[in-house]
């Protein structure tokens, strides 16, 4: 089983959908949870950083962490085409440990 | 957010050439940067953990001697392919760590990518 697992997609979602990310892991230590945003031929962006369990919201994306069930999920609403790049969630133990990355989910947003 | 730059965006280069690829923190010291690669639709692999004025950690199966990184300073780390081969053709991206309050943050750069023929 794969440290942290996310479905590739891709997924393709109208203009103004309410998208859903999500990824699972395995590893009951991870406390520091990331979702990055990597459009194509270029580096991962900083999108939601969040520790422990809980709901973060920034704008249209709001970050979700259920530590019980060892899942995360990134909610974008009102979805727009410059959101269509690949989502990847990330994780670590402590703040000073390796982060794991998720393959990433492709998403598309049709105008 | 913080900025992260990589130098050559692109680098075309023949076969059995080196090619040297820098990463700058650009307004904050990084104590600890770390050099990806990716292949075209998967996610990122860790080549190796640079850190300022020591030895880099290699992960699992990257040789060292063919992919050499060099952190002179807290804001750069250099990382520098040796006898470039087709197969080492990807793209190359690093990231610098950088502390805010209690929280490591991980900011990447745009990336290099490199062809080799």
């Amino acid at each position: 089983q794969k440290e942290v697992e996310q479905d590739p997609g891709p997924l393709s979602v109208p203009e103004g959908a309410i998208v859903s990310l999500n990824c699972t892991y395995s590893n009951s230590a991870f406390q520091y949870f990331m979702w990055y945003r990597q459009y194509s031929r270029k580096g991962p962006e900083l999108l939601m950083y969040t520790y422990s369990s809980g709901n973060k919201e920034d704008g249209r994306f709001t970050a979700q962490v259920d530590k019980s069930s060892k899942y995360i999920s990134l909610f974008i609403r009102d979805s727009q085409p410059s959101d269509s790049a690949t989502y990847l969630c990330a994780m670590k133990g402590t703040s000073y440990d390796k982060v794991i990355f998720g393959p990433g989910t492709s998403l598309s947003v049709i105008p | 957010g913080a900025v992260v730059s990589q130098h050559p965006s692109w680098v075309i280069c023949k076969s059995g050439t080196s090619v040297k690829i820098e990463c700058r923190s650009l307004d904050f010291q990084a104590t600890t940067m770390f050099w990806y690669r990716q292949f075209p639709k998967q996610s990122l692999m860790l080549m190796a953990t640079s850190n300022e004025g020591s030895k880099a950690t290699y992960e699992q199966g990257v040789e060292k001697d063919k992919f050499l990184i060099n952190h002179a300073s807290l804001t750069l780390s250099t990382l520098t392919v040796t006898s470039a081969h087709p197969e080492d053709s990807s793209f190359y991206i690093c990231s610098a760590t950088r502390l805010a309050g209690f929280l490591e943050t991980q900011y990447f750069g745009p990336g290099t990518r490199l062809l080799v023929l």
